[in-house]
């Protein structure tokens, strides 16, 4: 399954609403997680199952669609929030990673 | 808290190969698979293969089918990743990461170690 994103980088202010979406190259259900990634850190699992918020994720961090198409949205963009978004599929094995998108601040 | 330590970075020749660790502690370690990802410079995450140290049950993705080990030892929370034949597109940070869910479920990934940078140069 190959994993589109778009767009590959973005800049926003603080206060933004910031949305970025995926692409499934097949119906993948709900089998989508979006993670973080700031430079020297290891991943941080932000929503699972498409929709679902991890345990201690702000709640300015959400995820929707379903099937081929996926979305990701900050609410009101922070400072902190500054990273690379990655989704991915574990719909079936292996599970595949999007190729990011580079958040910045204006 | 679960915890994930791996082992440090190597450096390595072309043909040769590496051994990485992923230490475990805070949590169960034993009834949830784990994962190694890598990611090379400028390019996505990839998954590797995995292990479910209950039962030793291992997938490991195609591409790598023949020259990556995944093992785990109970005794010490401890599961390793062995890649071989070493090329110069290996050099990578390599992660280890623990699967959400318990038994036999592979992707959720929620805990990961903190990567362990892999060189293969001449």
């Amino acid at each position: 399954i190959q994993m589109t994103q778009s767009p590959s980088s973005l800049s926003a202010s603080v206060g933004d609403r910031v949305t970025i979406t995926c692409q499934a190259s097949q119906d993948i259900g709900n089998f989508l997680n979006w993670y973080q990634k700031q430079p020297g850190k290891a991943p941080k699992l932000l929503i699972y199952g498409a929709t679902n918020l991890e345990a201690g994720v702000p709640s300015r961090f959400s995820g929707g669609g379903s099937g081929t198409d996926f979305t990701f949205t900050i609410s009101s963009l922070q400072p902190e929030d500054i990273a690379t978004y990655f989704c991915q599929s574990y719909f079936d094995l292996p599970p595949t990673f999007g190729p990011g998108t580079k958040l910045n601040v204006k | 808290q679960v915890q994930l330590v791996q082992s440090g970075a190597e450096v390595r020749k072309p043909g040769s190969s590496v051994k990485v660790s992923c230490k475990a502690s805070g949590g169960t370690f034993i009834s949830h698979s784990i994962s190694w990802v890598r990611q090379a410079p400028g390019q996505r995450l990839e998954w590797l293969g995995g292990i479910i140290p209950s039962f030793g049950t291992t997938n490991y993705a195609q591409m790598f089918q023949g020259r990556v080990t995944i093992t785990a030892d109970k005794s010490t929370s401890t599961a390793y990743m062995e890649l071989s034949g070493l090329r110069s597109d290996d050099t990578a940070v390599y992660y280890c990461a623990r699967e959400k869910r318990d038994g036999y479920n592979w992707g959720i990934f929620d805990y990961w170690g903190q990567g362990s940078l892999v060189t293969v140069s001449a």
